[in-house]
This record gives structure tokens, C-alpha cells and sequence, in this order.
């Protein structure tokens, strides 16, 4: 069975950049994800779908700040220069025999 | 532009059931992967269901046997439809678009208590 895991919390300064981690379960190297960021009091919205092979696509209006990158198992989220707007909870997703998966989130602080 | 108007959520006691839609414009439901997403109070998102455009569905464990997603191509619009509810179904409720839920719906409060 598939498993999404991400760190529960990350934090870094306003005007740095963060990177933040989903690690695929033994096996699923190839999968594609998506990465969601959901503000606080507000829906979920889709930032970016990232291949195994690097290919992605980004969701209306992302800003060029989001970038995404893979290791293996691992995909990466990566935004620079922080802004306040997002301090947010952000969600890998993907695919397994036709069911939906979410990781556990990682809650980014924007000191 | 590609929108999605959840609708249809509401208090409803345990047991009973109730009808979610998700309205769709800009595009059209039966040419594409339309899902279900839930996050309960204080908790991360749980993946409900999806529809196929071949029609194919699928659901999670923890609401098969209770819960049916279907559409209506007439109307550009996906359902839930909730049976069996339990105090757990309790969440805010999310339509997304494509299997990379490519836009999401903006939710709606399912609440099931006593």
C-alpha cells in the first residue's frame, strides 16, 4: 500500500526559501504527486503536478517562486523568497490502483 | 474559466443521509476525473471518491458500502450521495477537477450529530 509521508511542521524566515519534503513508501519511486497548499479558513488549492522525470505543470496564477524536484523516492517542494501569504498547511497526493492519496501535511511558519 | 460550486451540505443525524453536488463550469464533467475530498474538523484532507470519464468509480475504505458518487452530464454536474452517516463523516466536503484535483471547489459543511 501506498504511503505519502511528510514532516508535520517546517518554518524559515520571510525572504528565504524553504524546501519542503514527500517521501514516497518502498517501491513507488515513479509515481507522479501533486503538492496542494491550503491558507488558513480557506479551501485547498493545486499548485503543481511533478513526474518522476522532472515534468510538471503548474496550476493558474502560481507564482514562479513555487518550483518543484525529485530525488528517488522523494519529490520537493520549494518556495523563495517567502512571503506571509505562504504561511500554510501543503499536501502531497497521488495515485494508487485508482484510489486517491493525501500525505499528513507539513504546516509551513513564516517567522 | 474552470469552476467548481460545491452545495447541498448541511446538520443531518447519525444514520441519515444526505446529497452533495458539485457544479461545474468551464468545462465538462463526463470528459474528465471528477473526486470527492474531505477534511475533518482540526485534520488533514482524506480522499473520498472519484469518477471516471469512462465512468469507472472508486471510493475510500472507510466509505464504501455507504457513500455513491455519480453525475449528471445534462446538468455538468457530480454527486454524493451519503447514506448511513456517522459522527466520523463529519468534514468540510470538496469537489476537484482531473486526478490532480486541478481546480478545487470551494467546500461545503457536512455535519452529522444528534
Amino acid at each position: 500500500q501506498l504511503v505519502l509521508t511528510q514532516s508535520p511542521s517546517a518554518s524559515a524566515s520571510l525572504g528565504a526559501s524553504v524546501k519542503l519534503t514527500c517521501t514516497l513508501s518502498s517501491g513507488h519511486n515513479n509515481y507522479a504527486i501533486a503538492w496542494h497548499q491550503q491558507q488558513p479558513e480557506k479551501g485547498p488549492r493545486f499548485l503543481m503536478m511533478f513526474n518522476s522525470d522532472g515534468s510538471h505543470y503548474k496550476g493558474d496564477g502560481i507564482p514562479d517562486r513555487f518550483s518543484g524536484s525529485t530525488s528517488g523516492a522523494e519529490r520537493y517542494l520549494t518556495i523563495s523568497s517567502l512571503q506571509s501569504e505562504d504561511e500554510a498547511d501543503y499536501y502531497c497526493q497521488t495515485w494508487d490502483t485508482g484510489i486517491g492519496v493525501f500525505g499528513g501535511g507539513t504546516k509551513l511558519t513564516v517567522l | 474559466e474552470v469552476q467548481l460550486v460545491e452545495s447541498g451540505g448541511g446538520l443531518v443525524q447519525p444514520g441519515g443521509s444526505l446529497r452533495l453536488s458539485c457544479a461545474a463550469s468551464g468545462f465538462t464533467v463526463s470528459s474528465d476525473y471528477m473526486n470527492w475530498v474531505r477534511q475533518a474538523p482540526g485534520k488533514g484532507l482524506e480522499w473520498v471518491s472519484v469518477i471516471h470519464s469512462g465512468g469507472a468509480t472508486y471510493y475510500a475504505d472507510s466509505v464504501k458500502g455507504r457513500f455513491t458518487i455519480s453525475r449528471d452530464n445534462s446538468k455538468n454536474t457530480v454527486y454524493l450521495q451519503m447514506n448511513s452517516l456517522r459522527a466520523e463523516d463529519t468534514a468540510v466536503y470538496y469537489c476537484g477537477r482531473h486526478d490532480w484535483l486541478d481546480p478545487w471547489g470551494q467546500g461545503t459543511l457536512v455535519t452529522v450529530s444528534s
